[in-house]
């Protein structure tokens, strides 16, 4: 079957790094994608990666590693504003799947 | 303005109504999708759709319907609604390049609740 395995909450600090991995089996996979929704909104594209490594805009970074069927997104200087859910979604054969979302809570 | 819309964004129902949503884009993608929220399940595929001619069935088609009237248009409808259909809906398109991000582009989301 296809999955994706993200953790469904992690905690930081205003300013702070915090790292949320992500999981993988999927079928005729050709990259990970990382969306970012706040509450009462809609999902918006942050970064993709089609190839292992780290692709870094801005604050955020995201990074691929296919033979471990593994990614990250790494959000770093966090702000406020950076609370909201983050899903990664797995592009493979004719549509993404997207993993259940990682909800980050920031502290002042 | 926005360039993927969604009609109505909020809408209360009764079981057994039909109900359509529908999903207008100004991207001109040729890829249309329809997924569901559910607190806590992420986002999972209902149908989706590359071209007007080509309706494909996602990972929980079952009591719900598709049409696709012209490249710009994407219409979902409920034949017979249930409460466990109560959920937010979201409409999204994407442009295929190659082996690209084929990135979604969401609209704003329908919150439907059926009583």
């Amino acid at each position: 079957g296809q999955s994706l395995e993200q953790p469904s909450e992690v905690t930081a600090v205003e300013g702070a790094i915090v790292q949320i991995n992500c999981t993988y089996q999927t079928s005729g996979f050709y990259g990970l994608s990382w969306y970012q929704q706040h509450d009462g909104g809609a999902p918006t594209f942050l970064s993709y990666n089609g190839l292992d490594g780290l692709e870094e805009t801005g604050r955020f970074s995201s990074f691929l590693s296919r033979s471990d069927s593994y990614g990250y997104l790494l959000l770093q200087e966090l702000q406020m504003k950076d609370s909201a859910s983050y899903f990664c979604a797995a592009c493979g054969d004719d549509k993404i799947i997207f993993g259940k979302g990682t909800r980050l809570h920031i502290l002042p | 303005d926005a360039d993927v819309t969604q009609t109505p964004r909020n809408r209360i129902t009764k079981t057994g109504k039909r109900i359509m949503l529908e999903c207008s884009q100004t991207k001109g993608h040729d890829r249309m999708y329809w997924y569901r929220q559910d607190p806590g399940l992420g986002l999972r595929l209902i149908y989706y759709s590359f071209d007007v001619k080509d309706i494909n069935k996602g990972e929980i088609s079952d009591g719900y319907s598709v049409s696709r009237q012209a490249q710009a248009k994407f219409s979902l409808s409920l034949e017979s609604a249930i409460p466990n259909q109560t959920a937010l809906y979201f409409c999204a398109t994407s442009e295929v390049a190659g082996l690209s991000t084929d990135t979604q582009y969401f609209g704003p989301g329908t919150r439907l609740t059926v009583l």
